[in-house]
């Protein structure tokens, strides 16, 4: 079963924040927390990742609460592009041949 | 960054038949790469963990004599679909790790199967 639980679908304006929530409650020391999304017809995309620090990259920023057991994505400026599946993933950070077995995913819908 | 190519990006066979779909780490050697399955609408499903020279791992449910899985070098893996039936009509993406940057894994465009 998958490790984290999102929201089916959220809306969002265009131009507004997108804020996507996860939860990871069984979260293990090791594991980062990941970020993908998947437009239609598409192999997903990385997004972003953290262990327990807020990052920020040119795509997205993605809160960490201090106990780990929950996230948030953050796209600061949403655009229609930005219409798609977005996944919250934890993985091991070390291990390569750790696998990933995903959840249903948030559908991000942003409105014109 | 670390790439994974997939192909072909999309193929269309008659119900019988077999096919085979590539992975490609195109700049970094991948030990491990992993295959999944998404039906429309629907999430990605773990099909198999794919091992250089050696087995790969299948998940509970998935035929290992209907899915072929060959990882023969550190840079190829590739999925057989053995006589293939409509309803093996499916999106099929593998990824792989390159073992930098914390372990992200990459993921192909995918490929689309159509069984008529």
């Amino acid at each position: 079963d998958a490790k984290t639980t999102q929201p089916p679908s959220m809306d969002c304006a265009e131009g507004r924040a997108a804020n996507l929530p996860c939860n990871h409650s069984t979260i293990s020391g090791n594991e980062y927390v990941y970020w993908y999304r998947q437009i239609h017809s598409q192999g997903p995309q990385y997004i972003i990742h953290g262990l327990k620090n807020n990052e920020t990259n040119e795509m997205a920023s993605l809160i960490i609460t201090e106990d780990r057991k929950s996230s948030t994505l953050i796209l600061p400026h949403a655009t229609l592009r930005d219409t798609a599946v977005y996944y919250c993933i934890v993985r091991s950070g070390m291990n390569r041949d750790d696998k990933i077995i995903f959840g249903k995913g948030t559908r991000l819908h942003i409105l014109p | 960054g670390a790439v994974v190519s997939q192909h072909p990006s999309w193929v269309i066979c008659k119900s019988g038949t077999s096919v085979k779909i590539e992975c490609r780490s195109l700049d970094f050697q991948a030990t491990t790469m992993f295959w999944y399955r998404q039906f429309p609408k629907q999430s990605l499903m773990l099909m198999a963990t794919s091992n250089e020279g050696s087995k790969a791992t299948y998940e509970q449910g998935v035929e290992k004599d209907k899915f072929l899985i060959n990882h023969a070098s550190l840079t190829l893996s590739t999925l057989t679909v053995t006589s293939a039936h409509p309803e093996d009509s499916s999106f099929y993406i593998c990824s792989a790790s390159s073992g930098t940057g914390a372990n992200v894994l990459t993921f192909g465009a995918g490929s689309r199967l159509t069984v008529l």
